[in-house]
C-alpha cells in the first residue's frame, strides 16, 4: 500500500523559508498516471492546495500562492519537496503531501501531515 | 480562485441521511465533472470518499452518495453510523491544473 510521509522542521522564524520533503515508499514516484501534491490546514481551519508536480518536473501552484512557492521532484529518491518564502504566523498550519489521481482531479493517498509553525 | 461554500455544519441521528453541500462557480464546480469529497476524523489525514462527483473508491460504504447539478454539488450520507461523525471537504478542479477545496462541514451524529 502506497505510503507517504512528510519530514521537515516544525519551527520556522518569520521572514524565513519553510522546507518540507515527502518520501513516497510501497510505490513509484516516477507513474506516469500520478502528480503529487502538497496541501496545509492551518489551525482550527480548513484545507488549502498549495501545489503539485509531475514525474517530469512539470509545476502547477495555487495562484494565490505562486509567487512564494516551489515544489520540486528527485525521482532517484521517490521524494518530493516544498519550499515556501517569506513565511508569517499565517503560515503556521499541518502541512501534508499526498498523490493526486484521475488526470490531476483528486487526492487519493495522503500522508499523515506535520505541524509546521511560525514563530521567533 | 475563492474556496467553494460548504454550511459549517450539519447533524443527524443514527439512521437517518444528511446531505451537505458544496457551491462553486461556473469556473470550477459549474465547469467539471471533477468534485471530490474527503472525510477527515480529528487529528488524522483526510479519506478520499468520493470522486468524479459519484464515484466511490473501493472500500467506501454505499451510504456514501455524490451528485451535482449546475455550480453545487453534494454529498449524501444514509444511514448515519456514529464513525460518520467527522469533518468533510469538498474539492474541485478549476481549470488550468488548479484545485480549489471547501471550507469544510461538521457532521455531527446526535
Amino acid at each position: 500500500q502506497l505510503q507517504l510521509q512528510e519530514s521537515g522542521p516544525g519551527l520556522v522564524k518569520p521572514s524565513e523559508t519553510l522546507s518540507l520533503t515527502c518520501t513516497v515508499s510501497s510505490g513509484s514516484i516516477r507513474s506516469a498516471n500520478f502528480y503529487w501534491g502538497w496541501i496545509r490546514q492551518p489551525p482550527g481551519k480548513g484545507l488549502e492546495w498549495i501545489g503539485a508536480i509531475y514525474y517530469n518536473g512539470n509545476t502547477y501552484y495555487n495562484p494565490s500562492l505562486k509567487s512564494r512557492v516551489t515544489i520540486t521532484i528527485d525521482t532517484s529518491k521517490n521524494q518530493f519537496s516544498l519550499k515556501l518564502n517569506s513565511v508569517t504566523a499565517a503560515d503556521t498550519a499541518v502541512y501534508s503531501c499526498a498523490r493526486v489521481g484521475g488526470d490531476f482531479t483528486y487526492f487519493d493517498s495522503w500522508g499523515q501531515g506535520t505541524l509546521v509553525s511560525v514563530s521567533s | 480562485q475563492s474556496a467553494l461554500t460548504q454550511p459549517r455544519s450539519v447533524s443527524g441521528s443514527p439512521g437517518q441521511s444528511v446531505t451537505i453541500s458544496c457551491t462553486g462557480t461556473s469556473s470550477d464546480v459549474g465547469d467539471y465533472n471533477y468534485v471530490s469529497w474527503y472525510q477527515q476524523h480529528p487529528g488524522k489525514a483526510p479519506k478520499l470518499m468520493i470522486y468524479d462527483v459519484t464515484k466511490r473508491p473501493s472500500g467506501v460504504p454505499d451510504r456514501f452518495s455524490g451528485s451535482k447539478s449546475g455550480n453545487t454539488a453534494s454529498l449524501t450520507i444514509s444511514g448515519l453510523q456514529a464513525e460518520d461523525d467527522a469533518d468533510y471537504y469538498c474539492c474541485s478542479y478549476a481549470g488550468r491544473y488548479t484545485l480549489v477545496f471547501g471550507g469544510g462541514t461538521k457532521v455531527t451524529v446526535l
